[in-house]
C-alpha cells in the first residue's frame, strides 16, 4: 500500500526550515528518501532502518518511528539547491521492493 | 562509469504499436526495477527482478512484459501500446533492498 506523504507541496524562502512526513498503515522494515529535480532522475538521500534511528546528511536529516510507522525528513536552513520533489519509499519486512509515496514538492525561493 | 543507462530517451508510438525499452547497468547489481511516473502519482513499480532469469510483478504490471536474460540488462516490453501508457519510465538497480540507482528516464507518448 502506498505510503502517504504530507504536505503535498511547500514553498520556503532561503534559510527557512521544513518537515516532510511519510506514514504507512503497514509495519515497515525501512524507509528510504529520494529527491528528484525537475526533468531528472530521483537521487538517493538516506535510508532509515527500524529502531528509531535518526540520520543526517549535511543539513538534511530524518527520523523513523517504527511504532507509528512514520518517518520525517527535516530540512534546515534551506538552500536554493534543495528545491525538488521528495519521495519516501517504504520497505516491508521480507519484501524485495519499495513502495513510493506520491511525493512532496519543495520550492525554495531567494 | 555509466551507472544505469536507458534507451531510448524519447519515443512516440501509435496506439497498437509495440516497443522495447532497454535498461543496462554496469554495477553488478542483482536487483533491477521498472517504474512509471505520472503527474501526481509518484513512482509506481511495474515489474522487478532479483537476479538473472527472474522477474516479478509490481503494482501496475498490466500491459507490460519484462525479461532479464543477462544480469546487466532488464528489458521492458509493450506489446500493444495504449494512450494510458503515456508516461515517463525509469529503470533502477540495487544490490538488494538498499540504495536504488536510477537511469535518466524514457519519455513515451502513445498517440
Amino acid at each position: 500500500q502506498q505510503p502517504v506523504q504530507s504536505p503535498q507541496a511547500v514553498i520556503l524562502r532561503e534559510g527557512e526550515d521544513a518537515v516532510i512526513n511519510c506514514s504507512s498503515s503497514k509495519a515497515l522494515y525501512s524507509v528510504h528518501w529520494y529527491r528528484q529535480k525537475h526533468g531528472e532522475a530521483p537521487v538517493f538521500l538516506m535510508i532509515l532502518l527500524k529502531g528509531g534511528e535518526q540520520k543526517g546528511h549535511e543539513k538534511i536529516s530524518a527520523s523513523f518511528n517504527e511504532k507509528k510507522q512514520q518517518s520525517s525528513l527535516y530540512l534546515t536552513a534551506s538552500q536554493l539547491s534543495y528545491s525538488g520533489t521528495y519521495f519516501c519509499g517504504t520497505e516491508q519486512g521480507g519484501s524485495e521492493k519499495l513502495v513510493f509515496g506520491k511525493g512532496t514538492k519543495l520550492t525554495v525561493n531567494p | 562509469n555509466a551507472g544505469v543507462t536507458q534507451t531510448p530517451k524519447f519515443r512516440v508510438l501509435k496506439t497498437g504499436q509495440s516497443m522495447t525499452l532497454l535498461c543496462a547497468q554496469d554495477m553488478n547489481h542483482e536487483y533491477m526495477y521498472w517504474y512509471r511516473q505520472d503527474p501526481g502519482m509518484g513512482l509506481r513499480l511495474i515489474h522487478y527482478s532479483v537476479g538473472e532469469g527472474t522477474t516479478a510483478k509490481g503494482e501496475v504490471p498490466d500491459g507490460y512484459n519484462v525479461s532479464r536474460l543477462k544480469k546487466q540488462n532488464f528489458l521492458l516490453g509493450l506489446e500493444s501500446a495504449a494512450p494510458s501508457q503515456t508516461s515517463v519510465y525509469f529503470c533502477a538497480s540495487s544490490y538488494s533492498t538498499t540504495v536504488q540507482y536510477f537511469g535518466a528516464g524514457t519519455r513515451l507518448s502513445v498517440l
